[in-house]
């Protein structure tokens, strides 16, 4: 079973430059989530979407743009990258549309530059 | 402001010595508290949810307890394997949307 896939698996990118991290999950969960992960801070909720065609934003979204088109991915979108955005990318599901136990995909490591 | 701290950071145990981990909150109106292991270079994975005061889960050597302010996870006779990084988090009741509060991690390192 895939669960969830992220690609790419880390990144290099120059400042000023756009890039989608991509997420994909194959369990027909509900909810999906966008988290970063910086080193002392814990994992941060960048954006979600309850269910397919709806998104929110988490505690951290300026500077981050999200799309829901279908049930099974969920592409996170930096339009113009800053160094302050290096940082771990963590895609999450959840099987309820509000949320409950959470399952993690692999992570992308994103460095701005 | 919801919050969460996990204590201690880092925990050195030999193998065989049990001992526990603490996650304390601040939240307005929990949703779920939630419990999960990250390895090194890989994504969280679930271990457990609590959703009220006084309730107790248990999966091998863990055991994860709740009460209103924290809540503990109990490792009894730890192995080298148990070596992770251990994530506390809980979601609150937001107006309109919701909210995932993860603490920083205890480091945890079991020795042979």
């Amino acid at each position: 079973t895939a669960g969830i896939t992220q690609a790419p698996t880390s990144q290099i990118l120059a400042a000023g430059r756009s890039m989608t991290l991509r997420c994909t999950q194959d369990m027909r969960h509900n909810a999906m989530y966008w988290y970063r992960q910086d080193l002392g801070l814990g994992l941060r909720l960048i954006h979600y979407s309850n269910t397919a065609g709806t998104t929110g934003k988490g505690e951290v979204p300026d500077g981050y743009s999200v799309s829901r088109a279908n049930t099974d991915d969920f592409p996170l979108t930096l339009a113009s990258a800053v160094p302050s955005q290096t940082s771990v990318y963590f895609c999450a599901s959840s099987p309820r549309r509000h949320g409950d136990t959470q399952y993690f995909g692999p992570g992308t490591r994103l460095t701005v530059l | 402001e919801d919050q969460v701290t996990q204590s201690p950071e880092a925990l050195r145990l030999q193998e065989g010595e049990s001992s526990s981990l603490n996650c304390s909150y601040t939240v307005s109106g929990l949703r779920g508290l939630f419990w999960y292991r990250q390895d090194p270079g890989k994504g969280p994975e679930f271990l457990f949810t609590l959703y009220s005061a006084g309730e107790e889960k248990e999966k091998e050597r863990l055991k994860a307890t709740l009460t209103k302010k924290e809540s503990f996870l109990h490792i009894t006779a730890p192995k080298p394997e148990d070596s992770a990084t251990y994530l506390c988090a809980v979601q609150a009741m937001v107006r309109g949307g919701q909210n995932f509060v993860f603490g920083p991690g205890t480091r945890l390192s079991v020795l042979p």
